[in-house]
């Protein structure tokens, strides 16, 4: 059974930093690409980054390059991501996701986790 | 960037009936669109990928269409667990993007 488990999220202040982690079981992990998408209090799905299954390849959204980076850890099953510079529309829960391949149109997502609330505030 | 449109913001169904969502693209997408559903405090869950294809375990009463730059998505004869906020998804260009979501509540 596939599993994913954020953790990592607490409160904030603006300009601080976190580093969430996401736990991944039930599936060779290191064979397909792994993304985190955020969704603000509220709001709708936003796609933050992605990162490729060696992690040689990374793409993030512009509302977070430079700020955020993305990475994984095949031999320990799990993925992060380093958000710096915080801010408070940052807010929002960060779910990992996992994507259906490592190539070709396969950036769409069968197994998400429950997310773990970020919250930027003074 | 591509940037996807959904219509309507709120769509007010009763059981029984259908509702037709409308996802658009702002280029084409080709086929690269996916479907999912959320329930109010859940992770999202996949319905349709490749604009048409029902992911794993999804009824038949889902069902996807189109190409290019339009599509839509039909629930046909409406359950009580199909009220939800549902999204689509472009995965043909970086960035991917999120429609906005579409609401279907009980009428």
């Amino acid at each position: 059974e596939v599993q994913l488990l954020e953790s990592g999220g607490g409160l904030i202040q603006p300009g601080g930093s976190l580093r969430l982690s996401c736990a991944a079981s039930g599936f060779t992990f290191s064979s397909y690409t792994m993304t985190w998408v955020r969704q603000a209090p509220g709001k709708g799905l936003e796609w933050v980054s992605t990162i490729y299954g060696d992690g040689g390849y990374t793409y993030y959204a512009d509302s977070v390059k430079g700020r955020f980076t993305i990475s994984r850890d095949n031999s320990k099953n799990t993925l992060y991501l380093q958000v710096n510079s915080l801010r408070a529309e940052d807010t929002a829960i960060y779910y990992c996701a996992k994507g259906v391949g490592n190539s070709g149109y396969t950036n769409y997502f069968d197994y998400w986790g429950q997310g773990t609330l970020a919250t930027v505030s003074s | 960037e591509v940037v996807m449109t959904q219509s309507p913001a709120t769509l007010s169904v009763s059981l029984g009936e259908r509702a037709t969502l409308s996802c658009r693209a702002s280029q084409s997408v080709d086929s690269n669109l996916a479907w999912y559903q959320q329930k109010p405090g859940q992770a999202p869950r996949l319905l349709i990928f490749g604009a048409s294809t029902r992911a794993t375990g999804i009824p038949v009463r889902f069902s996807g269409s189109g190409s290019g730059t339009d599509f839509t998505l039909t629930i046909s004869n409406l359950q009580s667990e199909d009220f939800a906020v549902y999204y689509c998804q472009q995965y043909n260009n970086w960035p991917l993007s999120f429609g906005g979501g579409t609401k279907v509540e009980i009428k």
